[in-house]
């Protein structure tokens, strides 16, 4: 069965810092992956996605996330962060597809230090 | 202009009642989605509509039922309350119901059962 995994339950990076989200999904075929991120009391918002091609995806905001089909991850890149960027992030992958059907992962709340 | 709106944000009522979550898109997307998001922040899928049609109907209880009028509107339904459903719904539409389509998320509705 499809899954997402997102080991860090909570990360506390300094302002300034750079910034790794981990994400590991389980999926037979190659996935559709996608970073979402939801500010306090907001709806998602899709930060990039990957369906093919270059495994290195540029997004909004400044993030970027990095495809490794031999570790089953996507993990979830910033090189300098902003107090702007402390929120809830989400990563996902498309389960099927004519669905539109997303497994989500439990998330990371990110705090920023200032 | 909000791209999906959702009405009402917050809804407090008493176990057993019925209510109603209404979601507008104004995008001109063909498919939408109802999400519930614990509170644990775990973020799962209940329905998906295609052009009015259903495509996903997880295991959500009888209790459950969406209706969609028309391509724009995604409404949610619940009978006879429980506790375990209070939670924050959010509605979301996405061009068509490919899981390469981006989905667009309201802001969310926090159902708070008594």
């Amino acid at each position: 069965a499809q899954s997402v995994t997102q080991p860090d339950i909570h990360i506390t990076v300094s302002e300034g810092a750079s910034l790794e989200l981990r994400c590991n999904y389980s999926y037979g075929a190659t996935p559709y992956l996608f970073w979402y991120v939801q500010s306090p009391g907001q709806g998602l918002q899709l930060l990039l996605k990957y369906f093919s091609g270059d495994t290195l995806v540029q997004g909004i905001k400044g993030f970027e996330a990095e495809f490794k089909r031999s570790q089953s991850s996507f993990n979830l890149r910033k090189p300098s962060v902003h107090w702007s960027d402390a929120a809830e992030y989400f990563c996902a992958v498309g389960a099927g597809s004519n669905t539109g059907k997303l497994i989500f992962g439990q998330g990371t709340t990110l705090q920023v230090k200032p | 202009d909000t791209a999906v709106s959702q009405t009402p944000k917050y809804l407090v009522t008493q176990m057993g009642n019925d209510k109603s979550i209404k979601c507008e898109q104004n995008l001109g997307h063909d498919t939408m989605y109802w999400y519930k998001q614990d509170s644990k922040k775990f973020l799962k899928i209940m329905f998906s509509y295609n052009n009015k049609e259903l495509i996903i109907n997880e295991t959500v209880p009888n209790r459950f039922s969406p209706k969609s009028p028309d391509k724009a509107h995604l409404n949610l339904h619940i009978n006879s309350l429980e506790l375990g459903d209070s939670a924050v719904y959010f509605c979301a539409s996405s061009l068509g119901p490919s899981s390469t389509d981006t989905q667009y998320f309201g802001p969310g509705t926090r159902l708070t059962v008594l």
